[in-house]
């Protein structure tokens, strides 16, 4: 169980072009998702906490207008990056964590998108 | 605010060695739950363990184990007898009690572990 599906897997595309990555919780409920961004060899960064049915919870120095997130249902997150540029090249992964089992479950993690600006 | 410190960059083993991945916390948290993730060259993280603050008593699963000491602030992670497959980057996260954006995860730099036959 608590199988997260993020799709694409790997995106490469033209700098100006807006990309849309698809986060969903396949066999669970999840009122909270999370997007991380990770360069290469360096560790995870959170960018946002998105809320199902609220706006999303920027960390500090993210762009909200760059990132936008939508968390229209219980299962499913999209992210997208407007008007992308070289340096949005990253790794990107969400989260989710299955509140019907009660607090502080682990976050399970989709399987990544490789964004890479041309 | 917390962090995560994992000090070790990366490390280097022979097949069948024992490794230990040291992690180094900071909250002023009094309840606060402490994660390992593995993320092996294809890029997924995969879950290995949640403790929380509470629970000291060390883990065991197979060939992994966990040793969570609370007065040092550290929650290191143990490989018996290491595998190629072990290769990977190892996380340490920290997470504080609560809902939403007070329960997210605080990673640490990464351990980045090599096992060579």
């Amino acid at each position: 169980g608590a199988v997260v599906s993020q799709h694409p897997s790997w995106v490469i595309c033209k700098s100006g072009t807006s990309v849309k990555i698809e986060c969903r919780s396949l066999d669970f409920q999840a009122t909270t998702m999370f997007w991380y961004r990770q360069f290469p060899k360096q560790s995870l960064m959170l960018m946002a906490t998105s809320n199902e049915g609220s706006k999303a919870t920027y960390e500090q120095g993210v762009e909200k207008d760059k990132f936008l997130i939508n968390h229209a249902s219980l299962t499913l997150s999209t992210l997208t990056v407007t008007s992308a540029h070289p340096e949005d090249s990253s790794f990107y992964i969400c989260s989710a964590r299955d509140w019907g089992q009660g607090g502080n479950q682990p976050q399970h993690f989709g399987d990544g998108t490789r964004l890479s600006i041309l | 605010a917390q962090k995560v410190t994992q000090a070790q960059t990366e490390i280097s083993v022979v097949e069948k060695e024992d490794v230990t991945l040291d992690c180094v916390y900071e909250t002023r948290d009094t309840t606060y739950y402490l994660f390992w993730y593995k993320q092996p060259p294809s890029g997924e993280l995969v879950f290995l363990i949640r403790r929380n603050s509470f629970d000291e008593q060390n883990e065991i699963s197979g060939r992994y184990s966990w040793n969570f000491q609370k007065s040092t602030s550290s929650f290191n992670f143990t490989i018996t007898a290491s595998q190629v497959v072990d290769s990977a980057v190892y996380f340490c996260a920290l997470s504080e009690t609560g809902t939403g954006t007070a329960s997210k995860l605080t990673f640490g730099t990464g351990t980045r572990l090599q096992v060579t036959l």
